[in-house]
């Protein structure tokens, strides 16, 4: 069962623009939540957390939402730019599996110049 | 510092068979967990270890094993191949594998089982 849900499977936005990546949860015991960027031929890194008691983290270029009552968060990206060109993997943790992370299919995000 | 190492990188298994993979944490970290992504479905948890204990496992058959040793290292071990275990295996080594704690990734092995 997937409890962590991305949608979208891609994205393209021009340079300079923002990039809004979207995810969705279900499961209601989460209370902390990532987003990874992956490269191909590389492993996940880590981008953003945020956790429940918050709505709203930002770190340079990256601000991450989160909306608890509609159980959804999303990635902004502003500006877009061409090394921004990756998957992004929303993840999911919660109190009963504090060492467990779930998460979304991912979003191919392409900038174009 | 070097960072997680997985190994191999990359092998091609026949139906039947079993697969050992590998998987070297940063220095210090303690807390090891195994992922396998398949094209659309994401990141899956198999399991997470933390000093030679498993802590927490996902919903995978029991053909799926893992183990931690002394040193941290990891290991994972899949009996009686099938063609849809085919996927990348990606681990992820942190300090204490607490949720707030940010995990770092291998470059993953990619198994295809033929």
């Amino acid at each position: 069962d997937q409890q962590v849900k991305q949608n979208s499977p891609s994205l393209s936005v021009q340079e300079g623009r923002i990039s809004i990546l979207n995810c969705d949860y279900t499961n209601s015991m989460f209370d902390y939540f990532l987003w990874y960027k992956k490269y191909p031929a590389e492993g996940p890194t880590f981008l953003i957390s945020i956790s429940s008691i918050k709505d709203k983290n930002e770190d340079g270029r990256f601000t991450v939402f989160l909306n608890k009552s509609a159980k959804h968060l999303s990635l902004h990206i502003v500006p877009s730019q061409p090394g921004d060109s990756a998957v992004y993997f929303c993840a999911a943790s919660g109190r009963a599996n504090d060492y467990k992370l779930s998460f979304g299919a991912g979003t191919t995000v392409t900038v174009r110049a | 510092k070097a960072g997680v190492t997985q190994t191999p990188r990359y092998l091609i298994k026949t139906r039947g068979q079993q697969v050992t993979l590998s998987c070297s944490p940063i220095s210090g970290h303690r807390s090891v967990s195994w992922y396998q992504q398949t094209p659309g479905q994401g990141l899956q948890f198999l399991f997470e270890y933390f000093s030679e204990t498993q802590r927490n496992k996902g919903n995978f058959p029991g053909r799926f094993s893992g183990r931690q040793f002394s040193n941290s290292r990891s290991e994972m071990n899949v009996s009686t191949l099938e063609l849809g275990d085919s996927a990348l295996y990606l681990c992820a080594s942190s300090y204490d594998g607490m949720k707030n704690t940010e995990a770092f990734f291998g470059q993953g092995t990619r198994l295809t089982v033929v």
